[in-house]
Order: structure tokens, then sequence, then C-alpha cells
């Protein structure tokens, strides 16, 4: 069982705006401005999205964008791409060098 | 563009203990700014964090596997490494390795390699 709570699933067809929730507790994602989202295709090594709530690493498309209320953050996909498919993690820093992980959200591209 | 791969035995008697290594390319590990991880995931479950070691050689442990956990570094070789003792079959899972530039976040992964414990 996961720390942070994620849906398994989200969908949304090409160019529709898609979010993805992730819920955890005052000790986490409520507790500190740092959260990250990972992007995981199949076989592949998981690729960094955002982090520190809202930042974008170098490289990662403006269509992804970060936003955290309380104890739940949140990814949205603006205009998602066929490419986006993939299964989406979210990770919150929980103190004492501690991170910790949603169950993993399954985005499909209809 | 730095890499990272994990290699060892993809199967550990149960008992015994799991041996993994990470060797990284692409890049430096001597910069003296970044922790190297391990995180696991078990069939049909989530991530979790197992632990990291900064490059001064201090480390970190999850309380749940802290007693059975060993991370260890060898900059020269470029390569750290987890070692599990005891395992059982919750044990089981996609084992990954990591760069994380802070104690807050984790930037490159490796693929990750699939280790069972069974007999």
């Amino acid at each position: 069982q996961s720390t942070l709570t994620q849906p398994p699933s989200a969908s949304g067809s090409p160019g529709q705006s898609v979010t993805i929730s992730c819920t955890g507790t005052s000790s986490d994602i409520g507790g500190y401005n740092y959260v990250s989202w990972y992007q995981h295709h199949p076989a592949k090594a998981p690729k960094l999205m955002i982090y520190d709530v809202t930042k974008r690493p170098s490289g990662v498309p403006d269509r992804f964008s970060g936003s955290k209320s309380g104890n739940t953050a949140s990814l949205t996909v603006s205009g998602v791409q066929a490419e986006d498919e993939a299964d989406y993690y979210c990770t919150s820093y929980a103190g004492n060098n501690n991170l910790v992980f949603g169950g993993g959200t399954k985005l499909t591209v209809l | 563009q730095l890499q990272l791969q994990e290699s060892g035995p993809g199967l550990v008697n149960p008992s015994e203990t799991l041996p993994l290594t990470c060797t990284v390319s692409g890049g430096s590990m001597d910069s003296g700014i970044y922790y190297w991880a391990w995180i696991r995931q078990p069939p049909g479950k989530g991530l979790e964090w197992i632990g990291s070691i900064y490059s001064s050689g201090r480390t970190y442990y999850t309380p749940s596997l802290k007693s059975r956990v060993t991370i260890s570094l060898d900059m020269s070789k470029y390569q750290f490494s987890l070692r599990l003792s005891s395992v059982t079959a919750a044990d089981t899972a996609l084992y990954y390795c990591a760069r994380a530039p802070s104690a807050t976040r984790v930037d490159y992964w490796g693929q990750g390699i699939l280790v069972t414990v069974s007999s």
C-alpha cells in the first residue's frame, strides 16, 4: 500500500487537458513544497517531469505543469499527446532524508 | 546524459543476502553534491524508498528496512551498492538505482532489475 494516493487511471483525447491528483498528509505533501512527478514508460527509466511542486527540468514540454493545495498535489497535462501515454508517479519529501511515493496513475490517450 | 545501470542476481534464496550494484556513466560521481539512492517496486504495488548515501559516505535508510540494509559507495569505480540481508518473498521486487541532487527529489533513474526471492 502506497503512502500517497493516486487514481489508478486517467484518460483524455489528444488536445484535451488531463489532471492527475496525489493525496498525502501534513507530514509529507502538506508539510513541504517538495513534490515531484515522474513519467514511466514500460522497460524504460522513469523520467523527472516536475520537481519542487511546479518546476520543470530542462527539456520537459511546458504542457506539463504541477500545483499543490493543502495535502494534495496535481499534475496537469494541457493538450495531451499520444507520446504522453505512460504511468505517472508522484513523490514527496517526508523529512529525515525520506521520500514517499504514490501508487502510480496510468494515463491513456484515447 | 547521465546513465545508471543496475546489476546483480535475478534470483536469491530466502534468508540470504541480496546484493545489487549500480554503475554510473556519462557523468561524474565525485562532485560532492549528490545522493545515490535505491528504490524498489514489488509486483503490482507502488514504489518504496529504500535509502540513500551521500557523497560523503553518510547513509540514510527507511525505518522499515534499516536493520537489513547497507548502501555503500565506490566513486573510483563509478559504482554504489545495495545489500539487503535475510530476504523473504516480500522482498521480491523491481529494484531501481537513482541519483538525487538533494534529499528532496530524484532526477535520474536506472531501468531497474527484477529480483525474485525463491528457493
